[in-house]
């Protein structure tokens, strides 16, 4: 079984800051996705960037983008210039690319000071 | 629909009743999944449905939980004789294909509360 572990349970930054989530994820196969999701009060949860491993380049949505490592296992996602609405839940994810369960870490709520 | 669609939103019950969730996935997906959020926790894969394929039921806890998907579309989840331990948001989301670079839409959850 994949285990994906986010070692932070809470960060905090100020508005228009840079804020890096860290993850890491146990696996013996080559190829795979990694999703980063957040879930806001509403409880929503929200994709809101995707890495495919056979990609060496690392995925950028606006301002939200990853440094994927394969050979680490590590899968950090970097939120720039943090915006108030940016204060949520951000979750990890893991899926092997022949199967469809998603395996999710534990979580890292953000929370952006004014 | 334009979104995975849950009910009830809120739903307080006590400790031994039976419970029902609802699911209504984005129309044409074929793929629908149930995960458990606990508190302060992530994410527990419960059941998969894809197409009129038999269900991947690994996830679920106990026999007290069951699922079914009727015409391959709404889906309920049951929790027979509720515990407090079952206390958590029940979250659906559906997919278009079952693997792949394929990504999961997931409804605002139902949020479970048991006395």
């Amino acid at each position: 079984a994949q285990t994906v572990t986010q070692s932070q349970p809470e960060m905090s930054v100020q508005e228009a800051e840079t804020v890096t989530l860290s993850c890491t994820y146990d696996t013996s196969e080559s190829d795979y996705y990694l999703f980063w999701y957040k879930q806001p009060p509403s409880r929503q949860m929200i994709l809101v960037i995707r890495q495919e491993a056979y990609k060496q380049q690392n995925a950028t949505e606006n301002r939200f983008s990853v440094n994927f490592q394969k050979a680490a296992k590590s899968f950090s996602l970097k939120i720039s210039d943090s915006q108030l609405g940016d204060a949520a839940m951000y979750f990890c994810a893991y899926r092997s690319a022949d199967d469809y369960k998603l395996s999710f870490g534990a979580g890292t709520t953000v929370t952006v000071r004014a | 629909g334009a979104g995975v669609s849950q009910s009830p939103s809120n739903k307080v019950t006590e400790k031994g009743k039976d419970v029902e969730l609802r699911c209504d996935p984005i129309s044409g997906h074929t793929a629908l999944y149930w995960y458990r959020q606990s508190l302060g926790q992530g994410l527990e894969f419960l059941i998969y449905f894809q197409g009129n394929s038999a269900p991947d039921k690994s996830g679920l806890p106990s026999d007290r939980f069951s699922a079914e998907r009727t015409g391959g579309s709404v889906s309920t989840l049951t929790i027979q004789r509720t515990q407090q331990e079952d206390s958590a948001v029940y979250l659906c989301a559906s997919s278009m294909r079952q693997a792949g670079a394929n990504v999961l839409t997931f409804g605002a959850g139902s949020r479970l509360t048991v006395l």
